[in-house]
């Protein structure tokens, strides 16, 4: 079945420096993407969305890049602080015909090195 | 602003014991979502209603049952749990104009002993 994975399950970065966490996705008929994060014993977070009409999109500190062709999510934080860590999740939707669905990757344990 | 709103917040059932978890939002949406996380893996779609009088099967949809009951609730049941459905279950709602994607509740501990 169709699936979204993430490349890399853990990742330690350095406070103040730049993060990219890895997405693939496996569904060519899917037009939304979200980015999540999920901080210890609680709900996932809605970080950033984008849509399949775009390549790029950015927020506050945050951009997400998608690059169809390879079926490839990006999630960029920039200027790290202590309070990103936490786990990231991509999720995609596919709309069929009027019920849509949203499925996850398994998720990358981001953790920010004071 | 409540957003998505689970209840309870955590519970021990025993094998073969019945339950209804309980969600609800205030955010006018159309479609509801129930999810399980388990240990290191992603959320697992149970199953999800499109729009009031609506529900459909996710991945994981055996050994639980949904009701619509209103377009703001969305209630999950086990009839007799197992302990391979303890986990962590979240509830969802979002809407078809996809605005800040989908609002999640803050989840249920289930344990089945």
């Amino acid at each position: 079945g169709e699936s979204v994975g993430l490349h890399l399950p853990t990742l330690s970065v350095q406070e103040g420096d730049n993060s990219i966490i890895n997405c693939a996705y496996s569904n060519s008929a899917s037009d939304y993407f979200i980015w999540y994060k999920q901080e210890s014993g609680k709900g996932p977070q809605f970080i950033i969305d984008i849509r399949s009409n775009m390549d790029k999109r950015q927020g506050q500190r945050v951009t997400v890049l998608l690059n169809k062709t390879v079926k490839h999510l990006s999630l960029q934080i920039a200027a790290t602080q202590p309070g990103d860590s936490a786990v990231y999740f991509c999720a995609e939707a596919t709309s069929n015909f009027g019920n849509e669905k949203l499925t996850f990757g398994t998720g990358t344990r981001l953790t920010i090195i004071p | 602003n409540a957003g998505v709103t689970q209840t309870p917040k955590f519970q021990v059932l025993k094998t073969g014991q019945s339950m209804t978890l309980q969600c609800a939002q205030d955010m006018n949406h159309n479609s509801m979502y129930w999810y399980r996380q388990d240990p290191g893996m992603g959320l697992r779609l149970i199953y999800y209603s499109a729009s009031e009088g609506t529900t459909d099967k996710g991945e994981v949809p055996n050994g639980y049952n949904v009701s619509r009951l209103n377009k703001r609730e969305f209630s999950l049941r086990l009839e007799s749990a197992a302990p391979s459905q303890t986990s962590v279950y979240f509830c969802a709602s979002g809407d078809r104009d996809r605005v800040y994607g989908y609002t999640f509740g803050s989840g249920t501990r289930l344990t089945v002993v």
